[in-house]
C-alpha cells in the first residue's frame, strides 16, 4: 500500500480565501483523523470520522473549518475564509479500530 | 483531564551515549501507550504500542517499557541516524476508542 496521502504538500494563500486539502487514506482502514501541528500548541485532533461518518468535531477550532468524507477513500477538510493563525501542518492519519495510527506526509499551509 | 507530559524537551548525545526519554501520563483509564517518531517536514512514524505496565517492546536500538504512571523510550548505543523528535501518545477510556492525546515530544539530536 502506498500509505496515507495528502494533497497538496504546500499551499500558500492570502487572507480571505478557501482552502481546501486533500486525504486518501489506507485502503481497509475504518477510521479516519485529521490533525493540525504547530510549535505552539503540538499535535491537535480536529476530528475524526469512522466508516465516513464524523464522530468527534470537538477539536475543530471554529466553524470556518468544516470537513466532510464522502467515501471510504476521500477526505476533505476545507477552511473558509482563511486566516494567518490557521498557518499549521495538517496531518491526516487512518487507522483500523483501536490500532496503531498511519500518518500521511502532511500539507503545509500559510496564509499570509 | 487526560494529559501527557514528555521530557526533556530536548536531548543532545553523542553517538553511542545510551540514554531514556520519558513520557508521564495521567488518563482515566488507559488503553493504549503509543510511541512515533517524526523527522522534520514528514508525519509521525508509528513505532510500538504498549497495553499493559510492565511490558517492553524492542526495536533496533530502542526499547519502550510501562508503568502505571509513565513510559521509557531507551536508546542504546544511538546513531546520528536517530536524530529525530520523539512523541508519545495515549488512548484513554474517557476520550473515546480511538482518540490518542499526544504529548509535546522530545526533540533527540545525535552527534558523530
Amino acid at each position: 500500500d502506498a500509505g496515507v496521502i495528502q494533497s497538496p504538500r504546500h499551499e500558500v494563500t492570502e487572507m480571505g480565501q478557501e482552502v481546501t486539502l486533500r486525504c486518501k487514506p489506507i485502503s481497509g482502514h475504518d477510521y479516519l483523523f485529521w490533525y493540525r501541528q504547530t510549535m505552539m500548541r503540538g499535535l491537535e485532533l480536529l476530528i475524526y470520522f469512522n466508516n465516513n461518518v464524523p464522530i468527534d468535531d470537538s477539536g475543530m477550532p471554529e466553524d470556518r473549518f468544516s470537513a466532510k468524507m464522502p467515501n471510504a477513500s476521500f477526505s476533505t477538510l476545507k477552511i473558509q475564509p482563511s486566516e494567518p493563525r490557521d498557518s499549521a501542518v495538517y496531518f491526516c492519519a487512518s487507522s483500523f479500530p483501536g490500532h496503531e495510527q498511519y500518518f500521511g506526509p502532511g500539507t503545509r499551509l500559510t496564509v499570509t | 483531564e487526560d494529559q501527557v507530559t514528555q521530557s526533556p524537551e530536548a536531548l543532545r548525545l553523542q553517538e553511542g551515549e545510551s540514554s531514556s526519554l520519558n513520557c508521564s501520563y495521567t488518563v482515566s483509564g488507559l488503553r493504549g501507550l503509543f510511541w512515533y517518531r517524526q523527522d522534520p517536514g514528514k508525519g509521525p512514524e508509528f513505532l510500538f504500542t504498549l497495553y499493559s505496565a510492565g511490558e517492553e517492546k524492542e526495536k533496533e536500538r530502542l526499547k519502550a517499557t510501562l508503568t502505571k504512571k509513565e513510559s521509557f523510550l531507551h536508546i542504546t548505543a544511538p546513531k546520528p541516524e536517530d536524530s529525530a523528535t520523539y512523541l508519545c501518545a495515549v488512548q484513554a477510556f474517557s476520550g473515546g476508542y480511538n482518540k490518542l492525546i499526544f504529548g509535546a515530544g522530545t526533540r533527540l539530536a545525535v552527534h558523530p
